[in-house]
């Protein structure tokens, strides 16, 4: 079975300052990783994901993520953060192959951005 | 529309009652999943149907739980005999050939 561990269920930052938000999974097979962000009252939406091949993954909105396999990590970057980007932020895992529809999520981490 | 709609999007019943949610996916997505959000919790998983079957129900939690897309559109996630635990936000999500799953807003259950 696999697992998605956040760290962080909440995380304050100043706007324009960086901000990482973290991911550990677990899993016996080689998996596919995501990262969703959920705004008020929205649904959730994609913002990148690893499939295969480089490590490092650049999303929407300026966020990135890099894939360390040896650390079971994949956490979520962005150099310089806005007052918009203020959502809660889902890791998730699947297998590869055919039960890749099957995500497992993290219980989520409230980003918020203060002036 | 162009994303995916859940209606109703806020559902109080009382402990006992049958309830049902109704998804309508994209246009043109053959593939389309039931996620529940319980407080404080990620999405996790239910049901997905390819087409007008369901090609894995595992995550239903117990047989008071049951869906249906007769026509391989719309879907139905109905609730027989609701408890107070069942409350949370019912999320639909359909696909296409990308794989990528687009969700909708969600239907928050509320069983008194």
């Amino acid at each position: 079975a696999q697992s998605v561990t956040q760290l962080d269920s909440q995380v304050p930052v100043f706007e324009e300052a960086p901000v990482e938000l973290r991911c550990n999974y677990s899993s016996s097979v080689s998996v596919y990783l995501f990262w969703y962000v959920q705004y008020p009252n929205q649904g959730l939406q994609l913002l990148l994901k690893y499939l295969s091949g480089s490590t490092l993954v650049k999303g929407i909105n300026g966020f990135e993520a890099e894939f360390n396999k040896s650390q079971t990590s994949f956490h979520l970057r962005k150099p310089s953060v806005h007052i918009s980007d203020t959502a809660e932020y889902f890791c998730a895992v699947s297998e590869g192959g055919g039960s890749n529809y099957k995500l497992t999520f993290g219980k989520g981490t409230l980003l918020t951005v203060n002036p | 529309g162009a994303g995916v709609s859940q209606t109703p999007s806020n559902k109080v019943t009382e402990k006992g009652k049958y309830v049902e949610l109704r998804c309508d996916p994209i246009s043109g997505h053959t593939a389309l999943y039931w996620y529940r959000q319980s407080l404080g919790q990620g999405p996790e998983f239910l049901i997905y149907f390819q087409g007008t079957g369901a090609a894995d129900d595992s995550g239903l939690p117990n047989d008071r739980f049951f869906a249906v897309r007769p026509e391989g559109s719309v879907s139905t996630l109905k609730i027989q005999r609701t408890e107070r635990g069942d409350s949370a936000v019912y999320l639909c999500a359909s696909s296409g050939v990308t794989g990528e799953l687009f969700f909708g807003e969600g239907s928050r259950l509320t069983v008194l």
